[in-house]
């Protein structure tokens, strides 16, 4: 059982690529989300899904896109980077909100 | 709108001592309140919730946290500080109206000197 895994660790992107981080959970979790973490401004949600099929936009989604085909993937995708990208990503998973969610180890992400 | 705060960036302790880690809270309806740890460069594990019931909730490593109501508040603590407690801890709260979104506080750095 492996959890909630993320790939890559560590990416290094130019302003104006794109690229997809990917997340991949084994619970059989219908929830899932993609959070960003800046200093001193704690895990801010990103987008969410509740669900194969079913997502929607939290606190601070422009700039990504997300799309969920499978229970176990939730793919986060950075349309043109830009240097306020530039953070540490996770994507966690639950049950159902009401419960706790499982968390990735995150991407470090440096968009220059 | 829902926030979270959580009012100090640091806290420092002496091992064997009591730690309280402070967080409050703004949601509209019955709150949904959740503690995290994050220890460097892992992602962020559960420590405890509190949805309802008793205002005293207890949850891994020994840690608990406290509800009060009337002051918005759910603040974290532990009777005993281990030096293996020292990490960074998060307060959330689930959102009041949409039951899908969740805010979390600033995190709060938590150092046990042996």
């Amino acid at each position: 059982n492996a959890g909630v895994t993320q790939t890559p660790k560590f990416q290094v992107l130019k302003t104006g690529q794109s690229m997809t981080l990917q997340c991949a959970q084994d619970m059989n979790h219908e929830y899932m989300s993609w959070y960003r973490q800046d200093p001193g401004m704690g895990l801010r949600l990103i987008h969410y899904s509740v669900g194969a099929g079913i997502t929607d936009q939290g606190e601070v989604p422009n700039g990504y896109n997300v799309s969920r085909s499978t229970t176990e993937d939730f793919p986060l995708r950075l349309l043109s980077a830009a240097p306020s990208q530039t953070s540490v990503y996770f994507c966690a998973s639950s049950v159902d909100p009401n419960y706790e969610q499982y968390f990735g180890p995150g991407t470090r992400l440096t968009v220059t | 709108a829902q926030s979270v705060a959580q009012p100090e960036d640091q806290v420092n302790v002496a091992e064997g001592n009591p730690l309280t880690v402070k967080c409050t809270y703004s949601v509209s309806g019955n709150p949904y309140l959740f503690w995290y740890v994050q220890y460097p460069n892992r992602g962020l594990q559960f420590l405890l919730k509190y949805i309802t019931g008793d205002n005293l909730v207890k949850g891994s490593y020994g840690f608990e946290a406290e509800f009060n109501k009337s002051q918005t508040s759910f603040h974290l603590k532990k009777p005993s500080a281990l030096v293996s407690d020292s990490a960074l801890y998060f307060c959330a709260v689930r959102d009041g109206g949409d039951f899908n979104k969740f805010y979390f506080g600033s995190g709060t750095k938590l150092n046990v000197k042996p």
